[in-house]
């Protein structure tokens, strides 16, 4: 399995763009990259998922180099309602095994 | 759809007593699986399952025992609590079922919160 490593915690203010990096250095062909966030109190929720270039949705865009070593969570114009716990999440989703979650990085959005 | 349904939310538990943590979902997910969380921590995976009648282990499987004898159910059993086992258990769900895509993401439920005396 793919290791990931993640800032643990991140500050920002209201209106900010947000940028989260996420290493895994040892990814597999088949792998996918998947970002989750969680809320106090709260299982965690999908966000977005990507293989290579590009991926934007309604609520983040993720980027992935060529390399697929890293990847990069941007979060648009945060809101309070943004602070949480943000995962970065690497593995094959057709085989969903074992799918592992790191510490995360601990987002807080300040006025 | 309900989703994914956890019981008991809450539960207190002295020191030797076992206890099974329940698990639903609705959605015909072909994979199921179960984390603890510690405060301040992450998620650490305990058990998974790929379908009905198929478990394994995860990170952290000392102490807890699975079984999947239905593709909706998968209960999570406290064999001997100890302290150690104060955590937030969530149980997650994923499937292929009336996806185009398969993105593999899962969907939790709301967790058991449980505390060990």
């Amino acid at each position: 399995l793919a290791k990931t490593t993640q800032p643990i915690s991140m500050d920002s203010y209201e209106g900010q763009e947000v940028n989260i990096t996420c290493s895994h250095n040892n990814i597999a062909t088949n792998d996918y990259i998947t970002w989750y966030q969680q809320f106090p109190s709260q299982g965690p929720r999908f966000i977005i998922q990507g293989y290579k270039t590009k991926v934007t949705n309604e609520v983040a865009s993720l980027f992935i180099p060529a390399d697929r070593k890293s990847s990069t969570l941007s979060l648009p114009r945060v809101s309070l309602s943004d602070t949480a716990v943000y995962y970065c999440l690497v593995g094959d989703p057709p085989g969903r095994r074992a799918l592992t979650f790191g510490s995360g990085t601990r987002l807080q959005v300040q006025p | 759809n309900a989703g994914v349904t956890q019981t008991p939310k809450f539960q207190v538990l002295k020191t030797g007593q076992s206890m099974t943590l329940q698990c639903a979902q609705d959605m015909n997910h072909e994979y199921m699986s179960w984390y603890r969380q510690d405060p301040g921590m992450g998620l650490r995976l305990i058990h998974y399952s790929v379908g009905a009648g198929i478990t394994d282990q995860g990170e952290v499987p000392n102490g807890y025992n699975v079984s999947r004898s239905t593709t909706e159910d998968f209960p999570l059993r406290l064999l001997s609590a100890a302290p150690s086992q104060t955590s937030v258990y969530f149980c997650a769900s994923s499937g292929t079922s009336g996806r185009v895509l398969n993105t593999g993401e899962l969907f939790f439920g709301e967790g058991s919160r449980l505390t060990v005396l």
